[in-house]
């Protein structure tokens, strides 16, 4: 059984400075992998899917990492704003043969930006 | 395309109830999915559509959950006696055609559940 993991589970970092999120998996025989976004009360919102063959990508301040061997990826954000503030989730994606994209996600990592 | 839409919002429910929440995909979407989320965790799947066919569902989902997506449209999912337990956040998203990658997933606001 898949499972992801997300540390740290909570980090404060003052405006302006550049973090990095980790996220590891057990089951290296993954899709893709997607890191998004959830705000208090709401939704997801996808930030960057990485295929697994691959191995970065980036998005404006956001850069995500994927090493499928080692079963980790890392999610940078360069120049933290207070509008970053959220819970940050990673999710790994297995095709299920039923044409299912089936994503597991970690807990998340809830990340404060002070002014 | 207003993204994928969820009603209700909230949802305050008394245990025993049957509860039944509604999704709206994106329009030109052939796959649905329901997550579960609960304070602290990440979603866990519990169902899967494509188009009007339910193709996969997790061992989380218990007899007293079903869900429907008649003409491969809109969704719903239902929980009959409903349990404290059954109290979280459930999650729609779709995806299909149209998106950067068919496996994208776009989700909708989520329904709050609470069971008292």
């Amino acid at each position: 059984k898949q499972e992801v993991t997300q540390i740290p589970a909570a980090l404060s970092v003052p405006e302006g400075e550049n973090l990095v999120l980790n996220c590891s998996f057990t089951d290296s025989a993954i899709y893709n992998l997607q890191w998004f976004r959830q705000d208090p009360g709401k939704g997801l919102t996808s930030l960057l899917l990485i295929q697994s063959s691959q191995r970065e990508q980036t998005s404006g301040r956001l850069n995500a990492s994927l090493d499928k061997s080692s079963g980790r990826s890392t999610l940078y954000i360069a120049a933290s704003q207070p509008g970053d503030s959220a819970t940050y989730l990673c999710a790994v994606v297995k095709y299920s043969g039923a044409g299912s994209y089936q994503l597991t996600f970690g807990k998340g990592t809830k990340l404060s930006v002070i002014p | 395309d207003t993204g994928v839409s969820q009603n209700p919002r909230h949802k305050i429910t008394k245990r025993g109830q049957n509860v039944t929440f509604r999704c709206d995909p994106i329009s030109e979407h052939n796959r649905l999915y329901w997550y579960r989320q609960t304070l602290g965790q990440g979603p866990e799947f519990l169902t899967y559509f494509q188009n009007e066919a339910q193709l996969e569902k997790s061992r989380l989902l218990s007899d007293r959950f079903s869900a429907e997506r008649p003409k491969g449209s809109f969704s719903t999912l239902e929980i009959q006696r409903t349990e404290q337990g059954d109290s979280a956040m459930y999650l729609c998203a779709s995806s299909g055609p149209g998106a950067d990658h068919q496996e994208t997933q776009y989700f909708g606001p989520g329904t709050r559940l609470l069971v008292l």
